[in-house]
């Protein structure tokens, strides 16, 4: 059983709705990280969080270390955001590797 | 500059052929590494480098060999592979190992694709 679950696999949006991607995961951890991969291969890092909730543009990630859970929320979707988006911990006792969720394919349509 | 760059971007062998991936970063990171990933999966670690030595091998078969010749650049050679181990390879690079504290940056990636 993979510690990190995502949901949903995949999510279809009309261009300017809200997005929300969820993961959970199963141990304690030390820091979630958010990762965007466009087709083709790159990977971005989008935040890091320990706590709280961090905002840059249009997107917002929030993490509930006590529920296990983060989410990622995009706002006014646009084409451009469509991607894999990756959710990947760091454990409390090895800071050296990510432990990944297995992603959300977001497909924002015009 | 806060590039990694991989050469080549597509490569194609067949399993008895000998082939290099290439990774090159300017950015002063002292810890790099090499992902594998299979289509709809997410990256797999394969190793990590820290100040140009080998700190991680996640028991990645022998049939791939990485090499950091300096703090730019790292290195991982094919020989005798397999079809399974078509996939993208990534790179990728940070100032520390500590994740916790540096921010991971990825290359673009090698689509590889054995016969």
């Amino acid at each position: 059983k993979n510690e990190v679950e995502q949901s949903p696999q995949n999510l279809t949006a009309q261009e300017g709705e809200f997005i929300t991607i969820n993961c959970s995961y199963s141990v304690g951890i030390s820091a979630l990280h958010w990762l965007q991969q466009h087709p083709g291969g790159g990977i971005v890092s989008l935040f890091m969080l320990s706590s709280g909730k961090k905002k840059h543009g249009r997107l917002i990630a929030t993490i509930n270390i006590q529920e296990k859970h983060s989410s990622l929320h995009i706002t006014a979707s646009h084409p451009r955001d469509s991607a894999v988006y990756i959710c990947a911990v760091l454990l409390p006792y090895n800071f050296n590797k990510f432990y990944f969720g297995s992603g959300t394919k977001l497909n924002v349509k015009p | 500059d806060t590039e990694v760059t991989q050469t080549p971007k597509h490569l194609v062998m067949g399993m008895t052929n000998k082939k290099s991936l290439k990774c090159e970063q300017h950015m002063g990171h002292r810890a790099m590494y090499w992902y594998k990933q299979k289509a709809k999966k997410p990256p797999e670690l394969m190793f990590v480098y820290s100040y140009e030595k080998l700190s991680i091998n996640e028991s990645v078969p022998s049939r791939f060999s990485p090499e950091c010749p300096n703090s730019s650049l790292l290195n991982l050679h094919l020989h005798a592979l397999q079809p399974e181990d078509s996939a993208l390879y990534l790179c990728a690079s940070s100032q520390g190992l500590a994740l916790i504290s540096h921010e991971q940056f990825f290359g673009p990636g090698t689509r590889l694709t054995v016969l």
